[in-house]
């Protein structure tokens, strides 16, 4: 079975710092991984994934994550945050190797951002 | 062009009855999911359909849940006598093809009293 941990339910960086987001994933088949942002009464939009190939992979509004097999990590990072990017963060993963299109949602990642 | 589209946005509903939530998938994509995103449970899978495949309906929490789609495309979720513990936003998600992008809709609000 596969699931997801998002280690800190908030976090907290001023503007114009680093925003790190740490998401880790089991399973047992080789995963395809999502991260996903939720702006306030709104739906989920892909800010970036990871399916195969080069494992920096880039995403929307400057952000990019880093998918570490040996660590089974996928952190998300950005290098200065700003205001707009206050939202709740969801990483996911899904079984790359069947066909299934299922995704395991981690329990999300609120950030703040302090002017 | 048009993004995924859910209906009603809100719903308030009674202990025991039903509901219907409807989903518009983005024309041309053949796979159809459902998600439930609650305080308790987060963000959870119910069901999915692709194509003419027999739906994958793993996630659906109780036999009062079931959905079905119609001619390939729209999809409606079918909540039977309603519990408080429903009570959640419902996501509808759409791709082109099974493990590619999905594209979510802003989702249903439902309340049950």
């Amino acid at each position: 079975a596969q699931s997801v941990t998002q280690l800190g339910s908030h976090v907290s960086v001023s503007e114009g710092a680093l925003v790190l987001l740490r998401c880790n994933y089991s399973s047992s088949v080789p995963p395809y991984l999502f991260w996903y942002v939720q702006y306030p009464n709104q739906g989920l939009q892909l800010l970036l994934k990871y399916t195969t190939g080069a494992t920096l992979v880039k995403g929307i509004n400057g952000f990019e994550a880093e998918f570490k097999k040996s660590e089974t990590s996928f952190h998300l990072t950005k290098p200065s945050a700003h205001m707009s990017d206050a939202a709740e963060y969801f990483c996911a993963v899904s079984e790359g190797s069947s066909n299934t299109g299922k995704l395991i949602f981690g329990q999300g990642t609120t950030l703040q951002v302090k002017p | 062009g048009a993004g995924v589209s859910q209906s009603p946005s809100n719903k308030v509903t009674e202990k025991g009855k039903d509901v219907e939530l409807r989903c518009d998938p983005i024309s041309g994509h053949t796979a159809l999911y459902w998600y439930r995103q609650s305080l308790g449970q987060g963000l959870e899978f119910l069901i999915y359909f692709q194509g003419n495949s027999a739906p994958d309906k793993s996630g659906l929490p109780s036999d009062r849940f079931s959905a079905e789609r119609t001619g390939g495309s729209v999809s409606t979720l079918t909540i039977q006598r309603t519990q408080q513990e429903d009570s959640a936003v419902y996501l509808c998600a759409s791709s082109r093809e099974l493990q590619e992008t999905q594209y979510f809709g802003p989702g249903t609000r439902l309340l049950v009293l």
